[in-house]
């Protein structure tokens, strides 16, 4: 089974700090994604990266940066938190499927930060 | 940009009604996939439709892709307490990238 994970489930971080999130994937995957979820705004992307340090920006870069220095870990970094950043981040990865013609992502269990 | 809209936010039904959720898009898509979220947890792929006007099943679930690509929906008959989640529709918006839809929150009663 794939396994994505992610270093806290929950963190509380002052305005200002620089916080760190991280995630790892056990299955070789190529392509690794961070999300954001808050109530009726559904998943959205802030950064994914397709390979050893290659990243690109999401819909919601503004804020955030990453880091990706092995194929099994891909960082989110906020460089000076803030309360707007309070939110569940999520982390995913994905593999081209043979058996479904797709790149389906498989999702670590989520970090909910708190910024105060 | 791309915009995706699911209809509706919210649904409760009583245990054995059917229930749909519809996912519509301002572009023509490749593909578009689908995740469930129970409560408390992280989404999880269920199915990805490519050709127009395709219709997959899985046991009590039915997903279609509209004839003109631009809309997919996602039908579940007779539900059970098990269905119970956040429904996704993420449509292919890149080589790797699917934005996510608002999502459907479903609650059946039992």
């Amino acid at each position: 089974d794939v396994k994505v994970t992610q270093s806290s489930r929950y963190l509380v971080k002052r305005t200002g700090e620089k916080v760190f999130l991280e995630c790892v994937q056990d299955m070789d995957h190529e392509n690794m994604f961070w999300y954001r979820q808050d109530p009726g705004l559904g998943l959205r992307l802030i950064y994914f990266s397709y390979d050893v340090k290659m990243k690109e920006k999401g819909d919601i870069p503004e804020g955030y940066s990453v880091s990706r220095e092995k194929k099994e870990r891909f960082s989110l970094i906020l460089e000076s938190a803030s309360t707007n950043q309070t939110s569940m981040y999520l982390c995913a990865s994905s593999l081209w499927s043979i058996a479904q013609s797709s790149y389906e992502q498989y999702f670590g269990p989520g970090t909910r930060l708190t910024v105060t | 940009g791309q915009q995706v809209m699911q209809i509706p936010q919210y649904q409760h039904v009583q245990e054995g009604e059917d229930f749909t959720t519809y996912c519509n898009s301002s572009t023509t898509l490749s593909n578009i996939q689908w995740y469930k979220q129970r409560p408390g947890g992280h989404p999880v792929f269920l199915i990805q439709l490519v050709k127009s006007g395709e219709v997959k099943k899985q046991k009590r679930l039915t997903f279609q892709f509209g004839e003109a690509k631009k809309n997919s929906s996602l039908h579940i008959t007779a539900t059970q307490t098990t269905d119970v989640g956040t429904y996704f529709c993420a449509p292919h918006t890149g080589t790797y990238k699917y934005i996510f839809g608002t999502g459907t929150r479903l609650k059946v009663l039992a």
